[in-house]
C-alpha cells in the first residue's frame, strides 16, 4: 500500500498563475482533508470532504477549490495564485467520517508563489 | 470556535522526560489527539484520548482532563531520535464534524 500520495512534491508559480494539487489514498478512507503549513506554525484546515461528492470549508478555504470526484482522490486548485499562498501543502485521510480516527498524511507539496 | 495552546519549544538531555501541555477551548468536545512531525516529513500519528485519564503507548503516554481542558503528552527515556515537533489536535462535535484543529506545535529539541 503506497498510503496517502501527492503530486508534485514541489512547485513554483508565479503570482496569477493557477494550478492544481492531486492526492490520492489506497486505504479506502472515507474522510479527506487538506492543510496548509507555514513556517513554525500548526496545520490549518483548508477543505475537508466526508465522502464523495461532498466538501466543507475549513479554517483558511479563501482563494482555494476543491474536488472529490471519487473516493480514493481529493484535489486542491489555486484558481489564481498569490505570494500569501506560498506554503507547504499536505493532504490526509481518515476511515471515519464521525467518531474519531488516526490522519495518515501524505508526504505533502511544498509550493513558493512569486 | 476552538483554540489550543501548547508551549513553542522545549529542550532536555537524552534519557529525560518531557512533558508537553496543551490546553483547548472548545464549543464541543470529542477527542484530544497528538502527531509527531520531524523536519521536513509528515505529521504522524502518536495517541489519542478521549476520555479523562492517561494512555500509554511504549516510551509515549498522553493524559486529558476533560474538566480541566487541559491534556499533555509525556515523553520518557527520550532518544535523540524524538527530536521533533509535536502537535495537539482537537474535533468539536457540533459544527465542526470531522473537522479537526491542531495546535501551532512545540519543538522538541534532545542533546547529548
Amino acid at each position: 500500500n503506497a498510503g496517502v500520495t501527492q503530486t508534485p512534491k514541489f512547485q513554483v508559480l508565479k503570482t496569477g498563475q493557477s494550478m492544481t494539487l492531486q492526492c490520492a489514498q489506497d486505504m479506502n478512507h472515507n474522510s479527506m482533508y487538506w492543510y496548509r503549513q507555514d513556517p513554525g506554525m500548526g496545520l490549518r484546515l483548508i477543505y475537508y470532504s466526508a465522502s464523495e461528492g461532498t466538501t466543507d470549508k475549513g479554517e483558511v478555504p479563501n482563494g482555494y477549490n476543491v474536488s472529490r470526484l471519487n473516493k480514493r482522490e481529493f484535489s486542491l486548485r489555486l484558481e489564481s495564485a498569490a505570494p500569501s499562498q506560498t506554503s507547504v501543502y499536505f493532504c490526509a485521510s481518515r476511515e471515519g467520517t464521525g467518531g474519531f480516527g488516526e490522519q495518515f498524511f501524505g508526504p505533502g507539496t511544498r509550493l513558493t508563489v512569486l | 470556535g476552538q483554540s489550543l495552546e501548547q508551549p513553542s519549544e522545549v529542550t532536555a538531555v537524552e534519557g529525560a522526560i518531557v512533558q508537553i501541555n496543551c490546553t483547548y477551548q472548545t464549543s464541543g468536545f470529542y477527542g484530544l489527539s497528538w502527531y509527531q512531525q520531524h523536519d521536513g516529513g509528515a505529521p504522524t500519528f502518536l495517541s489519542y484520548n478521549a476520555l479523562d485519564g492517561l494512555e500509554e503507548t511504549g516510551r509515549f503516554s498522553s493524559f486529558l482532563s476533560r474538566s480541566d481542558s487541559y491534556g499533555y503528552l509525556l515523553l520518557q527515556e527520550l532518544q535523540m531520535k524524538d527530536s521533533a515537533s509535536y502537535f495537539c489536535a482537537v474535533r468539536g462535535r457540533t459544527d465542526s464534524w470531522g473537522k479537526f484543529q491542531f495546535g501551532a506545535g512545540t519543538q522538541v529539541v534532545v542533546t547529548p
